[in-house]
């Protein structure tokens, strides 16, 4: 079956540092791989996307590549910001399985 | 387009009550589904369906009932509300067609005491 395995938090870093956070998968198929973003109290949204081997996803300085050799599609970013405290879901969707499957999200903190 | 709207926001039950837990979307989309989110738990799937007429289990379907009589509207029943019940609750959709990213409402938040 389909399953995203995420690099556990919680994670804490100061402001201006480098953030990387893993996230591999399982998956038959083709599937399209993302990035959602959780506001604390909110829903979550989108927050980058890529849809086929090698393509690099990008949003808010945020960005990730979907590497079939690796199964991965780590998020990166060069400098954080407090604002960008949230959790953090790495997903698929698998056409074969008609459905989404999430990992368990990681939580950033990021300190002034 | 107002996306996804959950109400009520905020819910406390008693032990017991029941509740529909209601979700709209205004994209025309075919798949949506619930999920609850817990501490530590990430999201666990509750149900979903991939069009009118038609649902399906999750992985924590027990004590919760769907029905999808539209496209628009996919609301969550709780039978007989019990503690392990408090939770968070999101209701998402997505299309099949095109890159398919779901789309969340903001969110029910559920206490039963």
């Amino acid at each position: 079956g389909n399953s995203v395995t995420q690099m556990e938090g919680p994670v804490t870093l100061s402001e201006e540092a480098f953030l990387t956070i893993n996230c591999t998968y399982t998956a038959t198929g083709y599937p399209s791989l993302f990035w959602y973003v959780q506001y604390p109290g909110e829903g979550l949204q989108l927050l980058l996307k890529a849809t086929k081997a090698d393509d690099k996803g990008s949003n808010k300085g945020f960005e990730a590549t979907y590497r079939k050799e690796t199964t991965s599609f780590h998020l990166e970013k060069g400098s954080v910001q407090v604002s960008d405290s949230a959790v953090y879901f790495c997903a698929l969707y698998n056409t074969n399985a008609g459905k989404s499957t999430f990992g368990d999200g990681t939580t950033l903190t990021v300190k002034p | 387009n107002a996306g996804v709207t959950q109400t009520p926001k905020f819910q406390v039950l008693k032990t017991g009550q029941s509740m529909t837990l209601q979700c709209a979307q205004d994209m025309n989309h075919e798949y949506m589904s619930w999920y609850r989110q817990d501490p530590g738990m990430g999201l666990r799937l509750i149900h979903y369906s991939v069009g009118a007429g038609i649902t399906d289990q999750g992985e924590v379907p027990n004590g919760y009932n769907v029905s999808r009589s539209t496209t628009e509207d996919f609301p969550l029943r709780l039978l007989s509300a019990a503690p392990s019940q408090t939770s968070v609750y999101f209701c998402a959709s997505s299309s099949h067609r095109g890159a398919t990213e779901a789309f969340f409402g903001q969110g029910t938040r559920l206490t039963v005491v």
